[in-house]
């Protein structure tokens, strides 16, 4: 069964609109929370990276006042869109991790962003 | 740099064997994943190697060679639904460094 669960999976909305994307892991404690964005036909790009209880860290030339990141629990962790583009229209993918390297690393089905 | 290095297509018959080719830098290494993604989906999880050698999972394999930097992943007895896009990624400092992917058509 799923390890993961990302909602919604699917978003259209109007520009200028903050979207909310949740992300749980389901059968394990997610010390730390990795958020990608996907563009047709790329590969897949790091966001953020934040850890239970801490500010997130934001790859470079990512806006954090823009992508909003909360990381409040050990199990669920979300990513908010703020103020939402069409150049943020995207796949939105989350990956918990339970700090084991052996572990398999599990992905959310992902959020696919269109803002119209 | 975080060069990680696979090609970019590949295309194979239905029920032969195909080689997909990764490699990587070996400073900070801690472990090799393949993962399958299909179009407009999530990547899943194919295999973890962190030790020189091959693991056999059904018709996936997956070698590494630490000391070459090099991994390939093995589909054997392909089918069509074995289109996708393949990406390595290796492991190192807790992040992970993701390959472009190579783009898999199985033909009839």
């Amino acid at each position: 069964g799923a390890v993961v669960s990302q909602h919604p999976s699917r978003v259209i909305c109007k520009s200028g609109t903050s979207v909310k994307i949740e992300c749980r892991s389901l059968d394990f404690q997610a010390t730390t929370m990795f958020w990608y964005r996907q563009f047709p036909k790329q590969s897949l790009m790091l966001m953020a990276t934040s850890n239970e209880g801490s500010k997130a860290t934001y790859e470079q030339g990512v806006e954090k006042d823009k992508f909003l990141i909360n990381h409040a629990s050990l199990t669920l962790s979300t990513l908010t869109v703020t103020s939402a583009h069409p150049e943020d229209s995207s796949f939105y993918i989350c990956r918990p991790w339970a700090g084991l390297s052996h572990q398999p690393q599990h992905f959310g089905d992902g959020t696919r962003l269109s803002i119209l | 740099g975080q060069n990680i290095d696979q090609p970019t297509e590949m295309t194979a018959t239905e029920g032969a064997i195909v080689q997909i080719n990764c490699t990587y830098q070996t400073s900070g290494f801690n472990g090799l994943f393949w993962y399958q993604q299909h179009a407009g989906e999530a990547p899943t999880f194919l295999s973890y190697n962190v030790l020189d050698g091959l693991e056999e999972k059904g018709r996936f394999s997956s070698f590494l060679s630490r000391s070459k930097g090099y991994s390939y992943l093995l589909l054997k007895e392909l089918q069509m639904k074995d289109s996708a896009s393949y990406l390595c990624a290796s492991l190192r400092n807790r992040k992970l460094i993701w390959g472009l992917g190579t783009s898999l058509a199985v033909n009839p």
